[in-house]
């Protein structure tokens, strides 16, 4: 069964340094997401992304973080100067592009970012 | 706009017994309600979803949640807990209810679920 793939699973940096979180999202899907989950609290979306531009994105993804599909099969998160607070599980997702709200998103392992 | 919020961080059942997972959703539009699952060291895999067709919705590992307007309500349970149900449980909402263009995800926190011998 098709599934979304994340590297790495987890991810310990400094901090100010930039890191690079990157996701293969099921083939045929067009619609991509990020979400995260800081330890003990919600899953919070932080971006959409389709046809290769943002779609969407929360006050949390704020100048810091760029998203980027930088070939036919990855989608990556990238932020560029990472702060204690980043510290999170990442996750990536992806939808087939029917268009509805109802669609099912199929959510990755995740990749744990912890900051130092 | 919509919320999610999940009674009990953690739910502790016997073998066999019945899970009742609560969920409660806030909601200016239609909605529609996903249940996820994540098991230790995996990602989000979908358990069932309303999207209006029908209020009893059926999912799998034998999993059913009931959609209840009158009460905003969208409870998760299964009628035996096995051993393997152990993992933590999120009901989420989709921020564009019913009609909606593609939309996100709004999760409550999440209730861990233990299965006892």
């Amino acid at each position: 069964e098709p599934e979304v793939t994340q590297t790495p699973s987890h991810q310990v940096t400094q901090m100010g340094q930039e890191v690079i979180l990157r996701c293969v999202p099921i083939s045929n899907h067009l619609y991509f997401y990020w979400y995260r989950q800081i330890l003990g609290q919600k899953v919070e979306f932080l971006v959409s992304f389709y046809n290769n531009e943002i779609s969407e994105k929360s006050e949390i993804f704020d100048d810091q973080f760029s998203v980027e599909r930088p070939d036919g099969s990855n989608f990556t998160l990238k932020i560029r100067s990472t702060k204690l607070e980043d510290s999170a599980m990442y996750f990536c997702a992806s939808s087939e592009t029917t268009g509805y709200s109802g669609d099912t998103q199929y959510f990755g392992p995740g990749t744990r970012l912890t900051v130092l | 706009a919509q919320s999610v919020t999940q009674l009990g961080s953690h739910v502790s059942v016997s073998e066999g017994a019945l899970v009742l997972l609560r969920c409660n959703y806030s909601s200016s539009v239609p909605p529609y309600l996903f249940w996820y699952v994540q098991y230790p060291n995996q990602g989000l895999q979908l358990l069932l979803k309303y999207t209006s067709a029908a209020t009893l919705v059926k999912g799998i590992n034998g999993f059913e949640a009931e959609f209840k307007k009158s009460e905003t309500s969208f409870h998760l349970t299964k009628p035996s807990a096995h051993m393997s149900d152990a993992a933590e449980y999120f009901c989420a909402v989709s921020d564009r209810g019913y009609g909606g263009s593609q939309g996100n995800l709004i999760f409550g926190k999440g209730t861990k679920l233990s299965v006892k011998p």
